[in-house]
């Protein structure tokens, strides 16, 4: 079985400072991991996934993520955030059948 | 453009009554999901299809009630069992896991839905 583990709930950050959202994963098979964001009072949107290949995978809006397999991690990093950036974010496993797995969520509250 | 639409935006509705939302895609897809949101929980799954005439009960299907009568709609049907309906509710759609090894779920805007 998978599961997912968003370490923070919320995470506040000063505008044009860099920040990292943390995410954890357990899976018994082989994992394909996936960032969403959520702005207010909207579905979810794909930031990027890791399928296979290079550990470092760049998404939209300037984030990227980095999967560590010994560390079973999945963190979400942008070096410097806009206010834009408010939102909720997701991270999701699946493990190669039709179901998604979805963390808790993390919100990030841009401070000017 | 291709998506998926989701119906009506906000909905309210009497303790007691039954209450459908609408969700349809025009991606081709042959999956597709509802998921409710509640703060600070995530999303949960209610029930899933992966084809048409098809479905399965996911994690929170009690009180809820799904048709697919067409690959490009899956309403959901909230009954007067669900004991607290008051939430938010995305519609969800993705290609078949069939053949390939992940699974890259597409979201509609979601219904908001509050129970008075």
């Amino acid at each position: 079985a998978q599961s997912v583990t968003q370490l923070d709930s919320q995470v506040p950050v000063f505008e044009e400072a860099p920040v990292e959202l943390r995410c954890n994963y357990s899976s018994s098979v082989s994992v394909y991991l996936f960032w969403y964001v959520q702005y207010p009072n909207q579905g979810l949107q794909l930031l990027l996934k890791y399928l296979s290949g290079s550990t470092l995978v760049k998404g939209i809006n300037g984030f990227e993520a980095e999967f560590n397999k010994s560390q079973t991690s999945f963190h979400l990093r942008k070096p410097s955030v806009h206010i834009s950036d408010t939102a909720e974010y997701f991270c999701a496993v699946s493990g190669g059948d039709d179901k998604i797995i979805f963390g808790k969520g993390t919100r990030l509250h841009i401070l000017p | 453009d291709g998506g998926i639409t989701q119906s009506p935006k906000y909905l309210f509705r009497k303790e007691g009554q039954n209450v459908t939302l609408s969700c349809e895609q025009n991606l081709n897809h042959d999956a597709m999901y509802w998921y409710r949101q509640d703060p600070g929980q995530g999303l949960r799954l209610i029930y899933y299809s992966q084809i048409v005439n098809d479905f399965q009960k996911g994690d929170i299907a009690e009180g809820y009630s799904v048709s697919r009568e067409k690959k490009e709609s899956f309403p959901l049907t909230v009954t007067s069992a669900q004991k607290n309906p008051t939430a938010f509710y995305l519609c969800a759609s993705s290609s078949s896991a069939s053949g390939r090894p992940y699974n890259e779920q597409f979201f509609g805007p979601g219904t908001r839905l509050t129970v008075l």
